[in-house]
């Protein structure tokens, strides 16, 4: 399987703890974007990397996130000090700027964050 | 900033036609993606339209109304396996630069019944 994975799918935690979520993008891709989504809604950007350059970040995103993609290979997605706001669906993305330039993103099946 | 604007729910009959509208107000619009992504999965790239008109891709067609800011989503022959949500979806950033990031309506989520 070729398609953009994740890990962990599934991560319970308790407040006040740090979780680390990983993708691993298409080979090719040399863009990288992370979504969040809760229910019922649609995905939210957080932040997006080409190659391994941090481009954007969201202005919603607090202090506590970090990404990073230290060789415009995998990326890591880092939340410090998790409050139960932060539960949701943590999706990764990537594609090739073309791609992109229509809107086509590849996802994965995301990792699913619950702070109990 | 973009906003998007999509129904949240529509239900309809296996083997009918269903249409599922996408309004947007933009600061800078280059086209209309959509998304298909089913309980549990990942969303998937449906389509994208960068010019008014109909596109059609099998049973699914989108269309695209610039001057109207609208654009639509159809499903034909609908089939139980596509009940699901549906995003609309816009690309933001310069084209020159390779757009920065999708921005997503809420979704729709379609309910196919027998």
């Amino acid at each position: 399987d070729t398609g953009v994975s994740q890990d962990p799918r599934h991560k319970i935690t308790k407040r006040g703890q740090n979780v680390t979520f990983r993708c691993d993008p298409i080979s090719e891709h040399n863009r990288l974007y992370w979504y969040r989504q809760t229910l019922g809604q649609g995905p939210e950007f957080l932040t997006y990397f080409q190659n391994e350059a941090q481009l954007e970040k969201s202005r919603l995103l607090s202090d506590r996130f970090s990404a990073e993609r230290p060789k415009g290979s995998f990326s890591t997605l880092e939340i410090q000090r998790t409050e139960q706001g932060d539960s949701a669906m943590y999706l990764c993305a990537s594609s090739l700027v073309l791609q992109a330039n229509t809107g086509e993103l590849f996802f994965g099946e995301g990792s699913r964050l619950t702070v109990l | 900033g973009q906003s998007l604007e999509q129904p949240s729910e529509v239900t309809a009959v296996e083997g009918a036609i269903v249409q599922i509208n996408c309004t947007y107000q933009t600061s800078g619009f280059y086209g209309l993606s959509w998304y298909q992504q089913h309980d549990g999965g990942a969303p998937t790239f449906l389509s994208y339209n960068a010019l008014d008109g109909l596109e059609e891709t099998g049973r699914f067609s989108s269309f695209l109304s610039r001057s109207d800011s609208y654009g639509y989503l159809l499903l034909q022959e609908l089939q139980m396996k596509d009940s699901a949500s549906y995003f609309c979806a816009v690309p933001e950033g310069t084209y020159s630069g390779g757009y920065q990031k999708v921005t997503f309506g809420i979704g729709t989520k379609l309910q196919v019944i027998p």
